[in-house]
C-alpha cells in the first residue's frame, strides 16, 4: 500500500536553532515528492519538487532533499516567520497524490 | 490574478441536504482535483480531473460526486451529506496531472453536517 510518513509530527525551535522535518514513504512508480507549506486557515502552497534521488532544492532558509526512500526538508536559521505546517506529498502511479499528516512547526523568537 | 476559487467558504448543513461547492481557476489548467482534511489524517484525494469531462476517483470517493464540463469549474456535490463528512475541503489545479506539476489550492471550504 502507497504510504507516506512525516515525523516529527511537531516541532518547537528557537529562532536560528537549524533542524530536519523527514518524509519517509513506500510507493510503488513515484512520479515525484512535493513539500507544500500550509498557513492556519488557508490552503497549502507549493514549495519544492523532487523527481529522483539524490536531487536538492534550495529556497532562502529551506533546502529539500531526496533519497530512494524518504525526503528531508532542513530548515536554516529558521525565523518566527517560518512556523507553519509542512506537508510532504508523493504522486503515485498517474494522477493519484498522497499527502503525510505534516509537521507542525513552531519557531520562537 | 492567478488564483483557484472555492464557494462557500463555509457552510454549515443538515444531514441529506444535498449540496455543492464550487471550484474554478483561471490559469487555464487541465488538472484539476479535491481533496479533504481531517486532524490526524492529513489530506485526503476525494476526485481528480485530467481534463474536460474525464475523472477518477481517488482514495476516499464514497458519498461524492463530481462534474468536469468546463476547463476551468470542478464543482464537488454531495447528495446526501452525512456527519462523517464534516470537514476541510479544498480545490487544486495544475497545468498537466501526468508530469509532477505543482498543485495550486483553493482556501479551502470548511463544511459542517449536522
Amino acid at each position: 500500500e502507497d504510504q507516506v510518513t512525516q515525523s516529527p509530527e511537531a516541532l518547537r525551535l528557537q529562532e536560528g536553532e537549524s533542524s530536519s522535518l523527514n518524509c519517509s514513504y513506500t510507493v510503488s512508480g513515484l512520479r515525484g515528492l512535493f513539500w507544500y507549506r500550509q498557513d492556519p486557515g488557508k490552503g497549502p502552497e507549493f514549495l519544492f519538487t523532487l523527481y529522483s534521488a539524490g536531487e536538492e532544492k534550495e529556497k532562502e532558509r529551506l533546502k529539500a532533499t531526496l533519497t530512494k526512500k524518504e525526503s528531508f526538508l532542513h530548515i536554516t536559521a529558521p525565523k518566527p516567520e517560518d512556523s507553519a505546517t509542512y506537508l510532504c506529498a508523493v504522486q503515485a502511479g498517474t494522477y493519484k497524490y498522497i499527502f503525510g499528516t505534516g509537521t507542525r512547526l513552531k519557531v520562537l523568537a | 490574478e492567478a488564483q483557484v476559487t472555492q464557494n462557500p467558504r463555509y457552510l454549515i448543513t443538515v444531514t441529506g441536504k444535498k449540496l455543492t461547492v464550487t471550484c474554478s481557476q483561471n490559469m487555464n489548467h487541465e488538472y484539476m482535483s479535491w481533496y479533504r482534511q481531517d486532524p490526524g489524517l492529513g489530506l485526503r484525494q476525494i476526485y481528480y480531473s485530467m481534463n474536460v469531462e474525464v475523472t477518477d476517483k481517488g482514495d476516499v470517493p464514497e458519498g461524492y460526486k463530481v462534474s468536469r464540463k468546463e476547463k476551468r469549474n470542478f464543482p464537488l456535490i454531495l447528495e446526501s451529506p452525512s456527519p462523517n463528512q464534516t470537514s476541510l475541503y479544498f480545490c487544486a489545479s495544475s497545468f498537466e496531472g501526468l508530469v509532477y506539476n505543482e498543485q495550486f489550492f483553493g482556501p479551502g471550504t470548511r463544511l459542517t453536517v449536522l
